[in-house]
């Protein structure tokens, strides 16, 4: 099993819709993190939570929110969901002495 | 956070060392030079990182200059296997790491 877990993998949803990514790590890092990647960029910080209670917004939280449901589980929500959210979602976590570990992705088209 | 700064695209042959470059001139004194790979669409992947000394791990080394304005990354013996993205990245070893990633250098080896 992979170190981190992403889910769904593809996912295409209409605008509006409410739609949840999960996220879940054996890890055990206390550390998890939400980038967003759009074709050809890097990553952008969307949200991340340095332990359950605590949770912090990163560069373009606009229309995302997030829950830390256990150390292991961090899922990302997009409200509403509109086009130009359409993009390819990163989990990652990390613990204070090596660098981040990412999970697989999630390809998310709204049309 | 301290920004970097890499060449666009790299090409490199077969069996080959690759030497990519970045530019981190503002870094300060406690940060740390990351280094990740992306291959495609895959979550990025951690390489290896350093302080101020050279570094050497089962994938890659690490050299960085003597001010720290600067470092490399080699792969000592590419193969195809090994295009992908590269990012340079700093940040801090302690705390929260908010490593922000830029477009990296995408390098491409040939037979």
């Amino acid at each position: 099993d992979a170190d981190v877990t992403q889910t769904p993998r593809n996912r295409i949803t209409k605008t509006g819709k409410r739609i949840m990514l999960e996220c879940s790590q054996t890890k055990g890092h206390d550390r998890m993190y939400w980038y967003r990647q759009d074709p050809g960029l890097g990553l952008q910080l969307i949200y991340y939570s340095f332990d359950v209670k605590d949770i912090n917004k990163g560069e373009i939280s606009d229309g995302y929110s997030v829950s830390r449901q256990a150390q292991a589980k961090f899922s990302l929500s997009l409200e509403s969901a509109i086009p130009n959210q359409t993009a390819l979602y990163f989990c990652a976590t990390s613990d204070s002495g090596r660098g981040y570990t990412f999970g697989s992705g999630t390809r998310l088209t709204v049309v | 956070d301290a920004k970097t700064t890499q060449p666009t695209s790299m090409d490199c042959a077969e069996g080959r060392a690759a030497n990519l470059p970045c530019n981190h001139s503002t870094i300060s004194g406690n940060e740390y030079v990351y280094w990740y790979r992306q291959i495609h669409s895959q979550g990025p992947q951690y390489i290896i990182h350093g302080l101020k000394n050279n570094e050497t791990n089962e994938m890659a080394s690490l050299i960085i200059t003597e001010d720290r304005k600067s470092s490399t990354l080699i792969l000592p013996h590419a193969t195809l296997r090994d295009t992908a993205v590269y990012y340079c990245i700093v940040g801090m070893n302690t705390g929260f790491q908010k490593l922000v990633f830029g477009t990296g250098t995408r390098l491409l080896v040939s037979p």
